[in-house]
């Protein structure tokens, strides 16, 4: 079964431009979540979509969004780019509410964002 | 308070010992607790979920859960260098009306290996 994708891999932006990020499940999963990993604030919450519907939202300034599509892939953008952004954004798989009891969550590789 | 705290390490122990991570949690009620092993570079995979108190093992990890202190440990037996990588904690909060299943984690403990 092939894991959590996500793409581009790398990306690099200046400030003031937007970027949008991918993220297609593990086959079977519906639920999808986005993390941002940076060396000072570890792995931060962003948000968590299930059948379309955003189900949860991390404590985030509103450049930050996301969507899940009906074959449960995702997207996340971020406007409106700040130096700050530079962070390894992942996505995280799971079955999705009331279909595993403990909704175990799979990462993706990541993607690399560089904010110059 | 930080909800889900570690030890930032690094811990170092030698090859073929038992390597101790500890975790700390601020919600008396969270109920599913996770840990991830992540390499330098790469996404955090899961190695361990344990849900109830007591012991949980797979091959040479065994997840520790006392509720009542609030605190979850990951051993790991025979320990190898491959196994040298930061060992991320992540606590589920409870579900609450119309919450999802986010997860909180703390920010790692670094573990080196030495032959």
């Amino acid at each position: 079964k092939a894991g959590v994708t996500q793409t581009p891999r790398y990306l690099i932006k200046t400030r003031g431009q937007q970027v949008t990020l991918s993220c297609s499940p593990i086959s079977g999963h519906r639920s999808v979540s986005w993390y941002q990993q940076t060396p000072g604030q570890g792995l931060q919450f962003l948000f968590e979509y299930f059948s379309e519907t955003q189900r949860n939202k991390g404590n985030f300034p509103g450049r930050f969004s996301g969507r899940q599509f009906s074959n449960s892939r995702s997207e996340m953008n971020v406007s409106t780019l700040e130096l700050g952004d530079s962070a390894l954004y992942l996505c995280a798989s799971s079955l999705g509410p009331g279909l595993a009891s403990y909704n175990e969550q799979f990462f993706g590789p990541g993607t690399r964002l560089t904010v110059l | 308070q930080k909800e889900v705290e570690q030890n930032s390490g690094p811990l170092s122990v030698p090859e073929g010992a038992i390597a101790s991570l500890n975790c700390t949690y601020s919600d008396r009620v969270s109920q599913s607790f996770f840990w991830y092993r992540q390499y330098s570079g790469k996404s955090p995979e899961l190695i361990m979920s344990i849900y109830s108190n007591g012991d949980k093992e797979d091959g040479r990890f065994t997840a520790q859960l006392n509720k009542a202190s609030q605190y979850v440990s990951l051993l790991i037996r025979d320990s190898q260098p491959s196994d040298s990588a930061t060992y991320l904690c992540a606590v589920r909060p409870p579900r609450r009306s119309n919450s999802g299943y986010a997860l909180n984690f703390g920010k790692g403990t670094s573990l080196l290996v030495t032959p």
